[in-house]
């Protein structure tokens, strides 16, 4: 089975902080996700990667950065934390075969900014 | 555009009733794939069913089965004699096939149902 590790599943950050969600799956999955999720609002794509050290907007990259190092981890970045920010973040890994286009996901980080 | 409408927000059912989530897409591609998952109150959402547009036979797995109508534009999603364990948020979702590494899943908003004893 496919493994997806979020390492935080709750976490509390005030305003300005640099904030680092880790992701890592050991599937050796080429492509890797991170959306967030607001109530009424779904799942929104923030950014992914498709390789190692290569990385696409998604819909909404404004206030988010990533680092994909390594193949296993995925990274997302919040420069300086805002209120706004407040969710939850989802990390998903899709393998080799991009058509059949399954993504397996984490359990989630639910951050609260302060 | 790609779309997809989940136009049932939250459903609540009595433990052992049938019940349908309705899930309508858009999309100008004609080959395409629809997915549903499951996301439960832990939040790890699971996959749980891919079709692709090629393939409108119905699909059961035990108590779930799905309906895909291609003249619809519809994949809907149907649970019978329902259980609390089922209650969760059900997503719908499409993705378009060509279009590479950038081939990204588009999301409907989701149905939250309550399954009560």
């Amino acid at each position: 089975d496919v493994k997806v590790t979020q390492s935080s599943r709750y976490l509390v950050k005030r305003t300005g902080e640099k904030v680092f969600l880790e992701c890592v799956q050991d599937m050796d999955h080429e492509n890797m996700f991170w959306y967030r999720q607001d109530p009424g609002l779904g799942l929104r794509l923030i950014y992914f990667s498709y390789d190692v050290k290569m990385k696409e907007k998604g819909d909404i990259p404004e206030g988010y950065s990533v680092s994909r190092e390594k193949k296993e981890r995925f990274s997302l970045i919040l420069e300086s934390a805002s209120t706004n920010q407040t969710s939850m973040y989802l990390c998903a890994s899709r393998g080799p075969d991009a058509t059949k286009n399954i993504q397996y996901f984490g359990a989630g980080t639910r951050l609260s900014v302060l | 555009a790609q779309k997809v409408t989940q136009a049932q927000t939250e459903i609540s059912v009595v433990e052992k009733e049938d019940v349908t989530l309705d899930c309508v897409y858009e999309t100008r591609d004609t080959t395409y794939y629809l997915f549903w998952y499951k996301q439960p109150p832990s939040g790890e959402l699971v996959f749980l069913i891919r079709r692709n547009s090629f393939d409108e036979q119905n699909e059961i797995s035990g108590r779930y089965s799905w309906n895909f109508q291609k003249s619809t534009s519809s994949f809907n999603f149907t649970i019978t004699a329902s259980q609390v364990v089922d209650s969760a948020v059900y997503f719908c979702a499409l993705s378009e096939v060509n279009a590479g590494n950038n081939r990204k899943l588009i999301w409907g908003l989701g149905t939250s149902l309550a399954v009560n004893p």
